[in-house]
Protein backbone atom coordinates (compact mmCIF):
# COMPACT_ATOMS: atom_id res chain seq x y z
CA UNK A 1 0.00 0.00 0.00
CA UNK A 2 1.10 3.36 -0.92
CA UNK A 3 1.70 5.80 2.10
CA UNK A 4 1.10 9.66 1.71
CA UNK A 5 2.76 11.99 3.86
CA UNK A 6 1.14 15.24 3.33
CA UNK A 7 3.18 18.57 5.28
CA UNK A 8 3.25 20.34 7.45
CA UNK A 9 -0.37 19.23 9.48
CA UNK A 10 -1.29 22.53 10.04
CA UNK A 11 -0.33 26.01 8.18
CA UNK A 12 -1.23 29.13 10.09
CA UNK A 13 -1.31 31.99 7.55
CA UNK A 14 -3.17 35.13 6.84
CA UNK A 15 -5.18 35.87 3.44
CA UNK A 16 -3.42 36.67 0.60
CA UNK A 17 -0.17 34.56 1.88
CA UNK A 18 0.77 32.01 -0.08
CA UNK A 19 0.47 28.25 0.81
CA UNK A 20 2.76 25.79 0.15
CA UNK A 21 1.11 22.35 1.18
CA UNK A 22 3.60 19.31 0.50
CA UNK A 23 2.43 15.05 -0.35
CA UNK A 24 5.32 12.91 -0.16
CA UNK A 25 4.25 9.07 -1.62
CA UNK A 26 5.99 6.09 0.06
CA UNK A 27 6.40 5.32 -3.89
CA UNK A 28 6.36 6.38 -7.23
CA UNK A 29 2.48 7.03 -8.48
CA UNK A 30 4.12 8.61 -11.44
CA UNK A 31 1.53 11.81 -11.87
CA UNK A 32 -1.31 10.31 -11.16
CA UNK A 33 -2.17 12.37 -7.61
CA UNK A 34 -5.18 14.39 -7.15
CA UNK A 35 -6.37 16.84 -4.21
CA UNK A 36 -9.36 17.94 -2.42
CA UNK A 37 -10.56 20.43 -0.19
CA UNK A 38 -12.62 19.98 2.57
CA UNK A 39 -14.54 22.74 4.58
CA UNK A 40 -16.21 21.70 7.92
CA UNK A 41 -19.56 19.48 7.45
CA UNK A 42 -19.09 19.29 3.69
CA UNK A 43 -17.97 16.60 0.96
CA UNK A 44 -14.34 16.90 -0.39
CA UNK A 45 -14.19 19.35 -3.77
CA UNK A 46 -11.80 18.21 -6.30
CA UNK A 47 -9.13 20.87 -7.10
CA UNK A 48 -6.16 18.96 -8.73
CA UNK A 49 -6.49 15.75 -11.12
CA UNK A 50 -3.43 14.28 -12.36
CA UNK A 51 -0.87 16.39 -10.40
CA UNK A 52 -1.65 19.73 -12.39
CA UNK A 53 -5.04 20.32 -14.02
CA UNK A 54 -7.08 21.90 -12.38
CA UNK A 55 -10.87 20.47 -12.37
CA UNK A 56 -13.72 22.62 -13.70
CA UNK A 57 -14.70 26.02 -11.83
CA UNK A 58 -11.37 25.48 -9.71
CA UNK A 59 -9.66 29.44 -9.64
CA UNK A 60 -6.06 29.87 -11.35
CA UNK A 61 -4.60 30.54 -7.75
CA UNK A 62 -4.69 26.70 -7.23
CA UNK A 63 -1.85 25.23 -9.04
CA UNK A 64 -0.60 21.54 -8.60
CA UNK A 65 3.12 20.02 -9.82
CA UNK A 66 5.41 17.33 -9.30
CA UNK A 67 5.55 13.31 -10.48
CA UNK A 68 7.15 10.61 -8.87
CA UNK A 69 7.15 10.92 -5.24
CA UNK A 70 7.13 14.23 -4.38
CA UNK A 71 3.91 17.11 -5.02
CA UNK A 72 3.01 20.34 -3.98
CA UNK A 73 -0.21 22.29 -4.30
CA UNK A 74 0.09 25.91 -3.96
CA UNK A 75 -2.69 28.42 -3.49
CA UNK A 76 -0.96 32.26 -4.56
CA UNK A 77 -2.60 34.62 -2.40
CA UNK A 78 -5.12 32.63 0.27
CA UNK A 79 -8.54 34.36 -0.40
CA UNK A 80 -10.70 33.98 3.16
CA UNK A 81 -12.56 30.87 1.58
CA UNK A 82 -9.51 28.93 1.08
CA UNK A 83 -9.13 28.37 4.91
CA UNK A 84 -9.68 24.71 5.23
CA UNK A 85 -8.35 21.03 4.97
CA UNK A 86 -6.07 19.45 2.14
CA UNK A 87 -5.81 16.38 1.45
CA UNK A 88 -3.97 14.59 -1.60
CA UNK A 89 -4.84 10.87 -2.89
CA UNK A 90 -2.31 8.44 -5.33
CA UNK A 91 -4.43 7.02 -8.06
CA UNK A 92 -1.57 5.14 -8.99
CA UNK A 93 -2.41 1.39 -7.97
CA UNK A 94 -4.41 -0.02 -5.37
CA UNK A 95 -5.53 0.37 -2.69
CA UNK A 96 -6.06 3.77 -3.55
CA UNK A 97 -5.01 6.13 -0.62
CA UNK A 98 -5.59 9.47 0.84
CA UNK A 99 -3.06 11.61 2.81
CA UNK A 100 -3.37 12.74 6.27
CA UNK A 101 -4.17 16.20 5.65
CA UNK A 102 -2.98 19.54 6.17
CA UNK A 103 -5.14 22.28 8.30
CA UNK A 104 -4.92 25.58 6.55
CA UNK A 105 -6.42 27.73 8.98
CA UNK A 106 -6.31 31.88 9.56
CA UNK A 107 -3.40 33.16 11.73
CA UNK B 1 -26.20 18.63 -13.27
CA UNK B 2 -24.61 15.95 -11.82
CA UNK B 3 -26.15 14.49 -8.11
CA UNK B 4 -25.13 11.41 -5.78
CA UNK B 5 -27.22 11.00 -3.03
CA UNK B 6 -26.64 8.51 -0.10
CA UNK B 7 -29.07 6.41 1.64
CA UNK B 8 -29.07 3.51 3.92
CA UNK B 9 -26.73 4.32 6.79
CA UNK B 10 -27.81 4.36 10.70
CA UNK B 11 -27.20 2.69 13.74
CA UNK B 12 -26.39 -1.02 13.74
CA UNK B 13 -24.78 -3.68 15.65
CA UNK B 14 -21.35 -5.07 16.09
CA UNK B 15 -21.39 -8.28 13.09
CA UNK B 16 -23.98 -6.90 11.88
CA UNK B 17 -25.20 -6.12 8.20
CA UNK B 18 -25.98 -2.94 6.24
CA UNK B 19 -26.46 -1.85 2.60
CA UNK B 20 -25.41 1.63 1.65
CA UNK B 21 -26.92 3.03 -1.89
CA UNK B 22 -26.00 6.31 -3.99
CA UNK B 23 -28.48 7.48 -6.24
CA UNK B 24 -26.71 9.02 -9.51
CA UNK B 25 -28.05 11.32 -11.96
CA UNK B 26 -26.83 14.08 -14.18
CA UNK B 27 -24.11 11.51 -16.06
CA UNK B 28 -24.04 8.35 -18.06
CA UNK B 29 -23.82 6.15 -14.80
CA UNK B 30 -23.12 3.06 -16.75
CA UNK B 31 -19.71 3.77 -18.43
CA UNK B 32 -18.67 5.74 -14.76
CA UNK B 33 -16.42 4.13 -12.33
CA UNK B 34 -17.68 4.95 -8.67
CA UNK B 35 -15.74 5.30 -5.21
CA UNK B 36 -16.75 4.56 -1.89
CA UNK B 37 -15.01 6.69 0.43
CA UNK B 38 -15.47 6.86 4.30
CA UNK B 39 -14.31 9.35 7.04
CA UNK B 40 -14.73 9.14 11.17
CA UNK B 41 -16.07 12.58 12.01
CA UNK B 42 -13.40 14.93 12.52
CA UNK B 43 -10.02 12.65 11.27
CA UNK B 44 -9.17 11.80 7.68
CA UNK B 45 -10.69 10.61 4.47
CA UNK B 46 -10.01 6.60 3.67
CA UNK B 47 -10.80 4.96 0.36
CA UNK B 48 -12.76 1.91 0.79
CA UNK B 49 -13.94 0.77 -2.76
CA UNK B 50 -13.95 1.44 -5.88
CA UNK B 51 -15.52 0.21 -9.38
CA UNK B 52 -14.69 0.28 -12.77
CA UNK B 53 -16.50 0.44 -16.11
CA UNK B 54 -16.63 -3.31 -16.41
CA UNK B 55 -17.62 -3.82 -12.95
CA UNK B 56 -14.21 -4.79 -11.91
CA UNK B 57 -14.08 -3.98 -8.38
CA UNK B 58 -11.15 -3.19 -6.18
CA UNK B 59 -11.38 -2.68 -1.95
CA UNK B 60 -9.34 -1.50 0.90
CA UNK B 61 -7.72 -4.05 2.94
CA UNK B 62 -9.24 -3.07 5.81
CA UNK B 63 -12.64 -4.08 4.27
CA UNK B 64 -11.68 -6.87 1.63
CA UNK B 65 -13.88 -9.82 2.32
CA UNK B 66 -16.28 -7.83 4.18
CA UNK B 67 -17.83 -5.21 2.27
CA UNK B 68 -18.65 -5.57 -2.04
CA UNK B 69 -19.59 -2.88 -3.91
CA UNK B 70 -21.55 -3.07 -7.23
CA UNK B 71 -23.48 -1.15 -9.50
CA UNK B 72 -27.26 -1.61 -10.90
CA UNK B 73 -27.06 0.41 -14.02
CA UNK B 74 -31.30 -0.25 -14.74
CA UNK B 75 -31.93 1.81 -10.90
CA UNK B 76 -28.74 4.24 -11.66
CA UNK B 77 -27.64 3.42 -8.54
CA UNK B 78 -24.14 2.49 -6.70
CA UNK B 79 -24.43 -0.01 -3.49
CA UNK B 80 -21.76 -1.27 -1.12
CA UNK B 81 -23.17 -4.06 0.76
CA UNK B 82 -21.36 -4.08 4.40
CA UNK B 83 -20.94 -7.39 6.41
CA UNK B 84 -19.38 -8.38 9.67
CA UNK B 85 -18.76 -4.22 10.61
CA UNK B 86 -16.88 -2.95 13.89
CA UNK B 87 -16.73 -0.19 15.48
CA UNK B 88 -13.72 0.65 13.13
CA UNK B 89 -16.28 0.56 10.50
CA UNK B 90 -17.98 3.79 11.86
CA UNK B 91 -17.89 6.44 9.66
CA UNK B 92 -19.76 9.30 6.93
CA UNK B 93 -19.60 7.53 3.58
CA UNK B 94 -19.17 8.92 0.96
CA UNK B 95 -20.21 7.80 -2.83
CA UNK B 96 -18.12 9.88 -5.27
CA UNK B 97 -17.67 9.72 -9.27
CA UNK B 98 -14.58 9.21 -11.14
CA UNK B 99 -13.21 12.02 -13.56
CA UNK B 100 -9.66 10.73 -14.53
CA UNK B 101 -8.75 7.79 -13.42
CA UNK B 102 -10.06 7.81 -10.04
CA UNK B 103 -9.98 11.35 -9.01
CA UNK B 104 -13.22 12.35 -7.82
CA UNK B 105 -14.91 14.96 -9.11
CA UNK B 106 -18.57 14.62 -7.61
CA UNK B 107 -19.16 13.62 -3.96
CA UNK B 108 -22.75 12.73 -2.68
CA UNK B 109 -23.28 14.45 0.64
CA UNK B 110 -22.73 11.02 2.71
CA UNK B 111 -24.65 8.91 4.75
CA UNK B 112 -23.53 7.81 8.51
CA UNK B 113 -22.94 4.44 9.49
CA UNK B 114 -22.40 3.75 13.45
CA UNK B 115 -21.61 0.85 14.57
CA UNK B 116 -22.89 -0.11 18.58
CA UNK B 117 -24.80 -2.45 20.85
Amino acid sequence: EIVLTQSPATLSLSPGERATLSCRASQSVSSYLAWYQQKPGQAPRLLIYEASNRATGIPARFSGSGSGTDFTLIISSLEPEDFAVYYCQQCSSWPLTFGGGTKVEIK
Amino acid sequence: EVQLLESGGGLVQPGGSLRLSCAASGFTFSTNAMTWVRQVPGKGLEWVAGIGNSAEAYYAESVKGRFSISKDISKNTLYLQMNSLGAGDAAVYYCAKDLFRWSLDYWGQGTLVTVSS
